[in-house]
């Protein structure tokens, strides 16, 4: 069974400052990653993903994440923090069978992001 | 804006009551999910639907019971829930099942709170 473990429960950093988000997975084969962002009362929102190919992906709002097969992991970065980066980030992974179809999916607990001014 | 659209955005409920919560997709896509988010518990998937057709139930109570009457709607009705139903229901949706390099996109979710 695949598995997804985000350490940090919740992470502050200055604006400006720049990010690290960690994500651990458990797979028996190469997965499919995402990571998602769900701000206040809203839903969540794809930032980026990883299928196969660069193990460096970009996503939207400047973030990228990098794929490291021989660490299982999946961390999302961002150089330079604004205060409307302040959410909830959700790590993800799905089979390849499944692809990123919500049936396939399983997140992680998520990383609650906080900006400080 | 993502194209999936739930309403309502918020729910108040007593235990006796029935309520209905409505999802509209308009990306042509052929699968829609139910999931239930829960203060401290990662997402979970209750029901998915492909081309009308329910193809998996999570071992979700009988309180809970999904609709899907064409490709572009989803209900969830709710009837007889517990305090501890209350939660953020998002609902999912995606190109087809099986199928690589889809994605999901979420709704922005109804905030359900049962007294």
């Amino acid at each position: 069974a695949q598995s997804v473990t985000q350490p940090d429960i919740h992470i502050t950093v200055s604006e400006g400052a720049s990010l690290e988000l960690r994500c651990n997975y458990s797979y028996g084969a190469t997965p499919y990653l995402f990571w998602y962002v769900q701000s206040p009362g809203q839903g969540l929102q794809l930032l980026l993903k990883y299928f196969s190919g660069d193990t460096l992906v970009q996503g939207i709002k400047g973030f990228e994440a990098e794929f490291k097969r021989s660490q299982s992991s999946f961390n999302l970065r961002k150089p330079s923090v604004h205060w409307s980066d302040a959410a909830e980030y959700f790590c993800a992974v799905g089979s390849p069978y499944s692809g990123g179809g919500a049936d396939g999916l399983t997140f992680g607990k998520g990383t609650h992001l906080i900006i400080q001014p | 804006e993502t194209g999936v659209t739930q309403t309502p955005r918020h729910l108040v409920m007593g235990m006796t009551n029935k309520k209905s919560l409505k999802c509209e997709q308009h990306l042509g896509h052929n699968a829609m999910y139910w999931y239930k988010q829960s203060a401290k518990k990662p997402l979970e998937l209750m029901f998915v639907y492909s081309l009308e057709e329910r193809v998996e139930n999570n071992s979700v109570p009988s309180r809970f019971s999904p609709e899907c009457p064409n490709s572009s709607h989803l209900f969830l009705h709710l009837h007889t829930l517990q305090p501890e139903d209350s939660a953020l229901y998002l609902c999912a949706s995606s190109q087809d099942l099986g199928q690589g390099n889809t994605e999901a996109f979420f709704g922005q979710g109804t905030r359900l709170t049962v007294v």
